[in-house]
């Protein structure tokens, strides 16, 4: 157990729906990061938050969005929804100056 | 922008015996970190081993150990004694050393198939 908490763990949902996937950090740790595992892009960097704030953008779509809020668990919300949206998303925390990122077991999104 | 690269989609290897996998980067960083992750098919991303650029040596943990080529911009990793339990996908991973953190850079992963 890594101590990284992701739910739900799978969701099923219809195109041009909207979903919010949340993270809660290991505790103590100020940075999160979300990341895409689809079968066509391998593991793809969306989004970094630390204590609150934005700090890096990967390859994330308009139609997506993040948040990290004062308890700094987040929240990874996708809108208008595609069937290539379809992806196992994962979210990693550390402490900033940690060599590791920890990851949660990440959320199966299937788009029908 | 950092790329990683894994030349073998798939590898295989027979139970007991040695397997290596392979992974090039680019960067133009003197000083970051260097990963293997396993992902099992329960698909949970369990980190294998780390190496830091700065340190000659190389990392080993237990039966895993890697070959850091810094020049070379190679990170190799070799798995001793294969087992059944070691069958899984292997990204190899690049991440810049910040204060504040920094997104992992994967390779496009080497699927292991061990053979009893």
């Amino acid at each position: 157990d890594s101590g990284v908490t992701q739910t739900p763990k799978h969701l099923i949902t219809a195109t041009g729906q909207r979903v919010t996937l949340r993270c809660s950090p290991r505790s103590g740790d100020l940075s999160v990061y979300w990341y895409q595992q689809s079968l066509d892009q391998g593991l793809q960097f969306l989004i970094q938050y630390y204590n609150g704030e934005e700090r890096a953008k990967g390859n994330i779509l308009e139609r997506f969005s993040a948040q990290q809020f004062p308890d700094l668990h987040s929240e990874l919300n996708l809108s208008s929804l595609e069937l290539g949206d379809s992806a196992l998303y994962f979210c990693a925390s550390g402490k900033g100056g940690d060599v590791e990122a920890f990851f949660g077991q990440g959320t199966r999104l299937t788009v029908v | 922008a950092q790329t990683v690269t894994q030349s073998q989609p798939e590898m295989s290897v027979q139970e007991a015996e040695t397997v290596t996998l392979s992974c090039t980067y680019d960067t133009s960083e003197s000083d970051y970190y260097l990963f293997w992750y396993k992902q099992p098919p329960s698909r949970q991303m369990i980190l294998v081993i780390r190496q830091e650029a700065y340190k000659q040596q190389n990392a080993t943990e237990n039966r895993f150990s890697v070959n850091f080529q810094k020049a070379a911009k190679s990170f190799s990793l070799k798995i001793s004694d294969s087992q059944l339990g070691d069958a899984a996908m292997y990204f190899c991973a690049y991440r810049r050393k910040e204060t504040s953190g920094s997104r992992l850079t994967f390779g496009e992963g080497t699927q292991l198939t061990v053979n009893p």
